[in-house]
């Protein structure tokens, strides 16, 4: 139990529906971040969140859209995704956040999401 | 070119064989991390290093910041060691993972 859950943990979707993705951490943390983790590929850092406000943003579509109504939850909001976002969905959190640095991350056990 | 790149990509061993995992970066850093991923997707944080030599039981990380290489050592290997080890960047304005090694343990 590594403090960080994910909910669902498998998702199957249609390209034209709306999902959401949850995350919440029972550390104490006050980051978070979303990570996208395709077959093949290295991980890639979607958004960081430092105290509920956005810090990062890496060139995400916008049919990603993240929310973080407090330090404890995280959510991924899914609308009219396509076939290749089908990955591995990570969140994680950590103590702090500082630009430039990256510390210790905790991480959750992940959400396998399929786009049909 | 991937900025972070591991070798190898692919590793198995028998159970008490010592592992070196490599990971070489061509840009500057402020640090490194090493992650561990077992299947089904999670990930646990086992270093993180700017300089020298960090151990943990069996896990000894190193890391060359002149040569612009780190490793990562495995002791005394355990089928329980099986997973792929990712190796991630810290450069100034971004964080910069390795496509990872995939690393089984034979009994």
């Amino acid at each position: 139990e590594t403090g960080v859950t994910q909910t669902p943990r498998h998702l199957v979707m249609g390209m034209t529906n709306k999902k959401s993705l949850k995350c919440e951490q029972h550390l104490g943390h006050n980051a978070m971040y979303w990570y996208k983790q395709s077959a093949k590929k290295p991980l890639e850092l979607m958004f960081v969140y430092s105290l509920e406000e956005r810090v990062e943003n890496n060139s995400v579509p916008s049919r990603f859209s993240p929310e973080c109504p407090n330090s404890s939850h995280l959510f991924l909001h899914l609308h009219t995704l396509q076939p290749e976002d089908s990955a591995l969905y990570l969140c994680a959190s950590s103590q702090d956040f500082l630009a430039g640095q990256y510390n210790e991350q905790f991480f959750g056990p992940g959400t396998r999401l399929t786009v049909l | 070119k991937n900025e972070v790149e591991q070798s190898p990509q692919n590793l198995t061993a028998q159970e008490g064989e010592f592992i070196t995992i490599n990971c070489s970066y061509s840009v500057g850093i402020s640090a490194l991390h090493w992650l561990q991923q077992h299947p089904g997707g999670g990930i646990v944080s086992l270093f993180m290093l700017s300089s020298g030599k960090k151990k943990h039981g069996r896990l000894i990380a190193t890391i060359n910041i002149q040569e612009k290489h780190s490793s990562l050592h495995i002791t005394a290997s355990h089928p329980r060691d099986s997973a792929v080890y990712i190796c991630a960047a810290v450069s100034p304005d971004k964080l910069i993972f390795g496509t990872g090694t995939r690393l089984q343990v034979f009994p």
